[in-house]
């Protein structure tokens, strides 16, 4: 799966849109774009996925740029439960393609 | 529908023994993977399991091993329990093995090894 960067940390004030970037330069042809987030000592929570389309579901919307080398996650609305860490993870779309790789992630902070 | 279930949610062993966690995946889904989440390495792979059958593995030693069961439950064995085992254990599943489906987390066993 191809590697993935984001940066450390972002803080974004509540009410306002999270906009979280993703570096995904080597992604090939077959591999998706996820996003999950990890609030403090939880199993991570899948929040939306797409190949090359802009997504939206009722938690965020994925931007995914034209060559799909880079994609944002934007939380329209963000409140403070939505503190957490958030993976951008890539993944291809193959036979025993269940396995997640992921990085360091995003630690999103939102305050008052 | 009820999400995936881990029990136990807390367990402490001592070094040398063996512990057996268990993940009960959402009903339907026939895909469970497990995964390791240190502070040190964050989330790692351990191995997925699709109908009973081992299908992917991480690098890890032997002393971790696993199985499902033909209703998809499944259990992970670690054997001979070192300090490093430390960490919360998760286990995902999916409906399908292949292509762009998601995968639901459980909230995860945190083991302590003493």
């Amino acid at each position: 799966d191809a590697k993935t960067t984001q940066p450390t940390s972002m803080d974004c004030a509540e009410g306002r849109a999270a906009n979280l970037p993703c570096n995904h330069s080597t992604i090939s042809g077959n591999e998706y774009v996820y996003w999950y987030r990890q609030i403090h000592s939880q199993g991570p929570q899948y929040i939306i996925h797409g190949l090359k389309n802009n997504e939206t579901n009722e938690m965020a919307s994925l931007i995914i740029t034209e060559d799909r080398k880079s994609s944002t996650l934007i939380l329209p609305h963000a409140t403070l439960r939505d503190t957490a860490v958030y993976y951008c993870i890539v993944r291809a779309f193959t036979g025993t393609a269940s396995k997640l790789t992921f990085g360091t992630g995003t630690r999103l902070q939102v305050t008052l | 529908k009820a999400g995936v279930t881990q029990t136990p949610r807390y367990l402490i062993k001592t070094r040398g023994q063996q512990v057996t966690l268990s993940c009960s995946p959402i009903s339907g889904h026939r895909s469970v993977s497990w995964y390791q989440q240190t502070p040190g390495q964050g989330l790692q792979f351990l191995f997925e399991y699709f109908s009973e059958t081992q299908r992917n593995k991480g690098n890890f030693p032997g002393r971790f091993s696993g199985r499902q069961f033909s209703n998809s439950r499944s259990e992970m064995n670690v054997s001979t329990l070192e300090l490093g085992d430390s960490a919360l254990y998760l286990c995902a599943s999916s409906h399908y093995d292949i292509g762009d489906n998601e995968q639901f987390f459980g909230p995860g066993t945190r083991l302590t090894v003493l």
